[in-house]
């Protein structure tokens, strides 16, 4: 009954060499997040999306870019991964209304190693 | 702008003990909500318990309940009868009715000793 899917779990790619992360949801939930997160660090807050609206946080960097085709999936692209990208990609979702429309449900996370 | 202060980077308790971690923010906002989340070692992050700024009683879930100081713009998490499986980073967290987004603490890491 997993409610928000990260894949993969552990990325490992190379110096300026692309990399998408992926993250789906069973919750039908409208917002979805993505946060970098550093070592015993607070996730960073990378940029959501409201539907189909995408929110970029202003320091987000260029090299950052995302996709949401379609409610369920999200992904995130790193065009150029840099050894500072290396840590662990969290997504998140909420509802846009009713009940516990504040809360965020998180996914396990996407580890991203760059070598 | 909303800020979120966790001062105990690292906290120890026994098991079977009590531990409160300390969590403190700063907003102008009167609609708001509070988390405290868990993230075990390498585990995914989870909620542990929610406060409704509107709500004067304080929120418990088993062994967690906080300590809501609306004034004091205080909200601390107090576990009881703390066991092993409790160990993790701790994040306090703040979220804005319409804003859709959240504020984290850094985070406090919870030690239990067995």
């Amino acid at each position: 009954d997993a409610m928000v899917i990260q894949n993969p779990r552990y990325q490992v790619t190379q110096f300026g060499k692309p990399v998408t992360l992926s993250c789906s949801q069973t919750l039908n939930h409208n917002v979805m997040y993505w946060y970098q997160q550093k070592s015993s660090q607070a996730p960073k807050l990378l940029f959501h999306y409201y539907d189909k609206d995408f929110n970029n946080e202003a320091d987000t960097p260029d090299n950052f870019q995302s996709r949401r085709p379609n409610t369920s999936f999200c992904f995130l692209d790193i065009r150029s991964p840099g050894l500072g990208d290396a840590a662990m990609y969290l997504c998140a979702t909420s509802r846009k209304q009713g009940v516990f429309r504040d809360t965020q449900y998180f996914g396990p996370g996407t580890r991203l190693t760059v070598l | 702008a909303q800020t979120v202060t966790q001062s105990q980077p690292e906290m120890s308790v026994q098991e079977a003990e009590t531990v409160t971690l300390s969590c403190t923010y700063d907003t102008s906002e009167s609609d708001y909500y509070l988390f405290w989340y868990k993230q075990p070692p390498s585990r995914q992050m989870i909620l542990v318990i929610r406060q409704e700024a509107y709500k004067q009683q304080n929120a418990t879930e088993n062994r967690f309940s906080v300590n809501f100081q609306k004034a004091a713009k205080s909200f601390s998490l107090k576990i009881s009868d703390s066991q092993l499986g409790d160990a993790a980073m701790y994040f306090c967290a703040f979220y804005t009715s319409g804003t859709y987004k959240y504020i984290f603490g850094t985070g406090t890491r919870l030690k239990v000793l067995a």
